[in-house]
């Protein structure tokens, strides 16, 4: 059981160019997001998912695609990478059927763009 | 969006000291949870609080979800070195409020230093 799974670690990236960041669960989860992490604005949502084929968009979308073909994976494209976008990418998931529900992490991919 | 102010933003102290750190809002969480990050991980899970008045253990950890619903606390006693790291809080609005149960607001952080 690994959890949320995050690849690439660390990535950097010419401006304009376009990459995928990819996540997957093993916890049958329903719901998965896209966090971004920066200095002093602590973790803000880009896109979630609250199941296969349905995708929505959080506080800072701009930017970034997302799409849902299964439970499973929740892969999180930059178009076209500006400099703005260097950060830290966290993807988590978490439970459905539950009133309330706690999000799980993966270990974050560290993104630059030069 | 939603904003969480928490306190203090960092803190050094010496190890066994306790330490207490806060979270609070102008509006109503139906949730709180809080989370310790350390450098080049995610955030994990320490407590999840679901009811107003809730007080919660994990350990050493300690934390409680506010009675007017508009915050919470996280205490940490007799720290130890492996404390070090960043404590987020996060809050789960009321659907009313545009929330929902995978949705998160997340504080700025507490940055924790402990000092052998």
């Amino acid at each position: 059981n690994a959890g949320v799974t995050q690849t690439p670690k660390f990535q950097v990236l010419k401006t304009g160019q376009s990459m995928t960041l990819q996540c997957a669960q093993d916890m049958n989860h329903e719901y998965m997001s896209w966090y971004r992490q920066d200095p002093g604005m602590g973790l803000r949502l880009i896109h979630y998912s609250v199941g296969a084929g349905i995708t929505d968009q959080g506080e800072v979308p701009n930017g970034y695609n997302v799409s849902r073909s299964t439970t499973e994976d929740f892969p999180l494209r930059l178009l076209s990478a500006a400099p703005s976008q260097t950060s830290v990418y966290f993807c988590a998931s978490s439970y459905s059927r539950r009133a309330n529900t706690e999000a799980f992490f993966g270990q974050g991919t560290r993104l630059t763009v030069v | 969006g939603q904003q969480l102010n928490q306190s203090p933003q960092s803190m050094f102290i010496q190890e066994g000291e306790d330490v207490s750190m806060n979270c609070t809002s102008s509006s109503i969480f139906n949730t709180w949870l809080w989370y310790k990050q350390e450098p080049g991980e995610g955030p994990v899970l320490l407590i999840a609080l679901y009811k107003a008045g809730e007080l919660t253990s994990n350990g050493r950890l300690t934390a409680q979800f506010g009675i007017t619903r508009k915050d919470s606390f996280l205490n940490i006693s007799a720290s130890i070195p492996s404390d070090v790291g960043i404590y987020f809080c996060a809050g789960q609005l009321p659907p009313h409020s545009g929330g929902s149960n995978y949705k998160l607001t997340f504080g700025k952080g507490t940055l924790l230093t402990v000092n052998p």
